[in-house]
């Protein structure tokens, strides 16, 4: 099906574990982001991607690392994993240039709890 | 960097009463504006944009929102909620700056 899908949609780990979240996009989309979503904070960019192996620090990077080898996957990892980013985790894309222009179509999400 | 502020946390409303969610942005230049909605397991879907033009804008569920630029808002209203408009909605603030940045949203409750 078209559209934006994120795996796993749910994933429990461990203090100190490396876990990749996956995100896929079938529209050929040239931008893609990574989001955390916390109470109280709302959404708040991790990395962003303008095309394939391009990708740039957003506002929260730290303990993330992103690739980018297809236009249409953006895998997240977290290298060695901390409590504090459990969190809930959206993958969205955007096919006009501009970060800060245009729609954004976002993923499910998924719900990471490190304990 | 712009920021987002949305003032209330969590909104009740009746159905078929009017709502109104309040978005306060602050961005040296010309603000992008966006409401989004996101209901519950849900990712984030638009239901508004503003770029420029006219400052009454209409979305897709029956919403709008006006921009002021005096007072930095972009308020979302509706004027008749339906249960199914529960859920929560942020408003976002874009611009030229390769940034967007999100508020911490409100969530809305309808009570039958």
């Amino acid at each position: 099906d078209a559209g934006i899908t994120q795996s796993p949609r749910y994933k429990i780990t461990e203090t100190g574990r490396q876990v990749t979240l996956m995100c896929h996009q079938t529209w050929s989309h040239s931008y893609m982001f990574w989001y955390r979503q916390d109470l109280g904070h709302g959404l708040r960019l991790i990395y962003y991607s303008a095309a394939a192996d391009i990708t740039d620090k957003g506002e929260v990077p730290d303990g993330y690392v992103v690739s980018r080898s297809k236009t249409e996957n953006f895998p997240l990892t977290l290298e060695s994993a901390t409590r504090s980013q459990t969190s809930v985790y959206f993958c969205a894309s955007t096919s006009v240039a501009g970060v800060g222009y245009n729609e954004q179509f976002f993923g499910p999400g998924t719900r990471l709890t490190v304990l | 960097a712009q920021s987002v502020t949305q003032p209330d946390i969590h909104i009740t409303v009746s159905e078929g009463a009017s709502l109104e969610l309040r978005c306060n942005y602050s961005y040296g230049a010309t603000p992008y504006l966006f409401w989004y909605v996101q209901s519950p397991g849900q990712g984030l879907q638009l239901l508004l944009k503003y770029f420029s033009g006219d400052t009454l804008v209409q979305g897709i569920k029956g919403f709008e929102a006006e921009f002021k630029r005096s007072q930095s808002s972009f308020n979302l209203r509706k004027p008749s909620v339906h249960w199914s408009d529960a859920a929560e909605y942020f408003c976002a603030v874009g611009g030229g700056n390769n940034d967007m940045r999100f508020g911490a949203g409100t969530r809305l409750t309808v009570k039958p």
